[in-house]
Parts: structure tokens; C-alpha cells; sequence
């Protein structure tokens, strides 16, 4: 059963950066996709993007072009997802997932940041 | 983007009895090569990450309880609990993977105890 464990809560104030960690273990982290879903305070889901490691190959949502980037360690296999310029809208819980990319098949604890001035 | 619409936003259910949520896209999800409908669904229960349920519409995932079951095609899908427990509590989630690698998920249902 391949286990994902996020990084811990992060407090963060506006214009500033964060990058939330997530390394899997057991499974075969290179051949599955990790893609990164967050879900703002009492709300529902939203896809953010995906990176498969074996190719690093990445793709996003359109509405964070330009200031999200996701990477992977292969020698770790963790996979980190960088969200840059935070806005207070950003507060929420990052969750990472793994699958073959069409559905998650299972997901980490999730990570909440924190946007505040 | 394919909208997933849930219906309806909550219910309460009577412990044993059934409850159905559906989810409606806004264009169908079916894929003609494998003639699969691409539906997940997913159960969230308070401060954890959400769950799989069901794949391809209604394919259960390995270790859920058959008492969940899910159907449909095109646009129009449906998640049922055949007996709703107590440990069912939980909001529920459908999510479409026709645009892969982009998702949309439906609003959320919240399923509680009547």
C-alpha cells in the first residue's frame, strides 16, 4: 500500500511563497502521476496540476500559470508542488494524490497554509 | 471546462435506508474508445483527506463495502448507499476525468443520519 506523508502547516503572508512536500513510500513513486488537489475552508475540490515523475512531465490549472511549479525527487521519491505570490485566497488544504492520473487512488494528509497579513 | 453538478446539496437519511446522490456533467465523460464513462467518486469524512469509492462510473474500488454502488453514463450519475450506516456520515464527491489531466469535481453532497 503506497503511503503519502505531506509536510506540516505552514503560515504564510501575502506576496510571499510556499512549497509543500509529499513523499510516498512503497509502490513505484517513478511510473505513477502525483497530482495536487486543494480544498479552501468549508468548500469543495479543486485540481490544481500533476507532475509524472518518470518523464517529468507537469501540467496546471490555468488559473495558476505562471506562479505554481510542481517537481519530483526520483532518489526520494518526493514530490513538491510550489505555489508563489500567496494571496488570502490561497489559505487551504493542499492535498497531494496518487494514481495513473485519471482518478486518485489514494491521497496524502493533506497540508494546511495559511494566508495573513 | 466540464461542469459537475451534484444534487441534491445535503440529505438525511434514516440508518438502513438508501441514499442517492447524483451528479450531472455538463457534456458527456463518456469515452468511445473503451465505451467507459470517466466518473469517480469519492467520500470525505470530517478532517481527512477524501477516499475512492468507485471508478469508471462503477467500478468499486478494492475494500469499499458493496453496499456503495455507483451507475450511470453520458451525463447523468449516481452514487447509492444501499443501507446507510452510521460510519457513512461523510460528504461525497464525483469527479470527472474526460479532460485528463485536468479534473472538475461536483460541489459535495452531505449525507447525515436522520
Amino acid at each position: 500500500q503506497v503511503q503519502l506523508v505531506q509536510s506540516g502547516a505552514e503560515v504564510k503572508k501575502p506576496g510571499s511563497s510556499v512549497r509543500v512536500s509529499c513523499k510516498a513510500s512503497g509502490g513505484t513513486f517513478s511510473s505513477d502521476t502525483i497530482t495536487w488537489v486543494r480544498q479552501a475552508p468549508g468548500q469543495g475540490l479543486e485540481w490544481m496540476g500533476r507532475i509524472i515523475p518518470l518523464v517529468d512531465v507537469t501540467n496546471n490549472a490555468v488559473r495558476f500559470e505562471g506562479r505554481i511549479t510542481f517537481t519530483a525527487d526520483k532518489s526520494t521519491s518526493t514530490a513538491y508542488m510550489e505555489l508563489r505570490r500567496l494571496r488570502s485566497e490561497d489559505t487551504a488544504v493542499y492535498y497531494c494524490t496518487r494514481g495513473d492520473g485519471d482518478f486518485a487512488l489514494s491521497w496524502g494528509q493533506g497540508t494546511l497554509v495559511s494566508v495573513s497579513s | 471546462d466540464i461542469v459537475m453538478t451534484q444534487s441534491p446539496d445535503s440529505l438525511a437519511v434514516s440508518l438502513g435506508e438508501r441514499a442517492t446522490i447524483n451528479c450531472k456533467s455538463s457534456r458527456s465523460v463518456l469515452y468511445t474508445f473503451n465505451k467507459k464513462n470517466s466518473v469517480a467518486w469519492y467520500q470525505q469524512k470530517p478532517g481527512q483527506p477524501p477516499k475512492l469509492l468507485i471508478y469508471w462510473a462503477s467500478t468499486r474500488e478494492f475494500g469499499v463495502p458493496e453496499r456503495f454502488s455507483g451507475s450511470g453514463s453520458g451525463t447523468d450519475f449516481t452514487l447509492t448507499i444501499s443501507s446507510l450506516q452510521a460510519e457513512d456520515v461523510a460528504v461525497y464527491y464525483c469527479q470527472q476525468y474526460y479532460t485528463t489531466p485536468s479534473w472538475t469535481f461536483g460541489q459535495g453532497t452531505k449525507v447525515e443520519i436522520k
